[in-house]
């Protein structure tokens, strides 16, 4: 069966590290791979999207990578502050699926001053 | 600004209840999307919409129906709400990929 996994336990780091989050995924090949953040109570919000012929993708402190051999996406966030805490979803954008993102269970990550 | 309202925040039904979850989006976005939220199951799409009045089953269609009549809106229904449909439902829309979510409606069924 299809699967994405996240790292169900809570990251815990102190601030200023670099916190680097991980999505695996089996029997998906997926065009396009999404990060979204989410915070309690709230609907997620996109942050990164990376394509499956792009290796590596950055945005002011957060990156992206996107291994189609290894099957598996990695977020980083460097400089971490505790305003990064939240939890981190990612998404992939199947694309004979007509725009469909089917998602991760989530990562917590919790950054401590 | 870019939105995406879901019509309550917080919603309390019967079991048997026919239940209306309302979604209203102002991007002009084609594709409109249904999701459950649920502690240590993620995000499980429900159903999809591509278009005034196409849809696509999603993961966990059961139980769940839709109705895309104009294209900012969309609307799930609970035929006959359960006590296992207690959840945080989440609407979303996308015109190419970026995903644009409402704040979600807790719906608790007793």
């Amino acid at each position: 069966s299809q699967k994405i996994e996240q790292n169900s336990e809570a990251l815990n780091i102190q601030e200023g590290k670099t916190a680097t989050l991980t999505c695996n995924y089996t029997n998906y090949s997926p065009a396009y791979l999404q990060w979204y953040r989410q915070d309690p109570g709230r609907g997620p919000v996109f942050l990164l999207l990376i394509r499956e012929n792009e290796k590596e993708k950055r945005k002011e402190r957060l990156k992206v990578t996107f291994d189609t051999t290894l099957k598996q996406s990695l977020f980083h966030i460097t400089a971490s502050q505790p305003a990064d805490s939240a939890t981190y979803l990612c998404a992939l954008d199947i694309e004979n699926a007509g725009n469909m993102l089917t998602f991760g269970g989530g990562t917590r990550l919790m950054v401590k001053p | 600004d870019v939105k995406v309202t879901q019509s309550s925040r917080y919603l309390v039904k019967r079991t048997g209840e026919k239940v209306f979850l309302e979604c209203v989006q102002d991007m002009d976005h084609e594709n409109m999307f249904w999701y459950r939220q649920d502690p240590g199951l993620g995000l499980r799409l429900i159903y999809f919409s591509y278009d005034v009045k196409m849809k696509e089953k999603g993961d966990i269609p059961e139980g769940y129906s839709v109705s895309r009549e104009k294209k900012e809106r969309f609307s799930l229904i609970l035929e006959s709400a359960s006590t296992n449909q207690t959840s945080m439902y989440l609407c979303a829309s996308s015109r190419y990929r970026e995903a644009f979510f409402g704040q979600g409606t807790r719906l608790t069924v007793v």
